[in-house]
């Protein structure tokens, strides 16, 4: 079983549309949750933290639910700007606090 | 030059050359990473280097060498490739181990021919 399963799209939505992604982690112990954006043939960027009280940024809310060990983006009012990959990430702690990538579901907005 | 800069930005080389990876952060951290990622796979850790210390290395083929002389510079020294390891390489950084900050180069782009 992959440490970190996202599906991997691609998820092609309308301007304005709302979008969901879902991924799952393997290892209980996961300490922390991050969604990561990487454009094409850029580098990943982080888009924003996942509490397990659920937090929210503008048009984009996170969710975490540590017993069954799922992770969620909500996406609002889809913008064209929104076209990436998006990367859920999990870490670990110990020694090193490694990320672990899940492989990315890529969304494509269409005008 | 801020953040994390990686040279060069493309590399194509034969299966018999020797060339190396560069990365270079000006964020003051103490931690930095070199990380795989190839077509349909997530990103894989390669290794971590804490205040030019190697604390982790992946079972990553010996044909792939990493050094870090000072707390600023990584280089991931190539030798010997096979096609298989054409990928997009990532550098990164953190404060420290525990990963705050962390922060992605924009990566090299090698193609082994």
């Amino acid at each position: 079983r992959k440490e970190v399963e996202q599906d991997p799209g691609p998820f092609n939505v309308p301007e304005g549309a709302t979008v969901a992604f879902n991924c799952t982690y393997s290892n209980s112990a996961s300490q922390s949750f991050f969604w990561y954006r990487q454009d094409c043939r850029k580098e990943p960027k982080l888009l924003m933290s996942v509490y397990s009280s659920g937090n929210e940024d503008g048009r984009f809310t996170a969710q975490l639910n540590r017993a069954s060990q799922y992770i969620s983006l909500l996406i609002r009012d889809s913008k064209l700007s929104d076209s990436a990959t998006y990367l859920c990430v999990v870490t670990y702690g110990g020694a090193t606090n490694k990320l672990i990538f899940g492989t990315g579901t890529l969304l494509a907005v269409q005008p | 030059e801020t953040g994390v800069t990686q040279t060069p930005r493309h590399l194509v080389m034969g299966m018999t050359n020797k060339k190396s990876l560069k990365c270079e952060q000006h964020l003051g951290h103490n931690a930095m990473y070199w990380y795989k990622q190839s077509a349909k796979k997530p990103l894989e850790l390669m290794f971590v280097y804490s205040l030019e210390e190697r604390v982790e290395n992946n079972s990553v083929p010996s044909r792939f060498s990493p050094e870090c002389p000072n707390s600023s510079h990584l280089f991931l020294h190539l030798h010997t490739l096979q096609p298989e390891d054409s990928a997009l390489y990532l550098c990164a950084s953190s404060q420290d181990l525990q990963g705050f900050g962390y922060t992605f180069g924009s990566g090299t782009r090698l193609t082994v021919v």
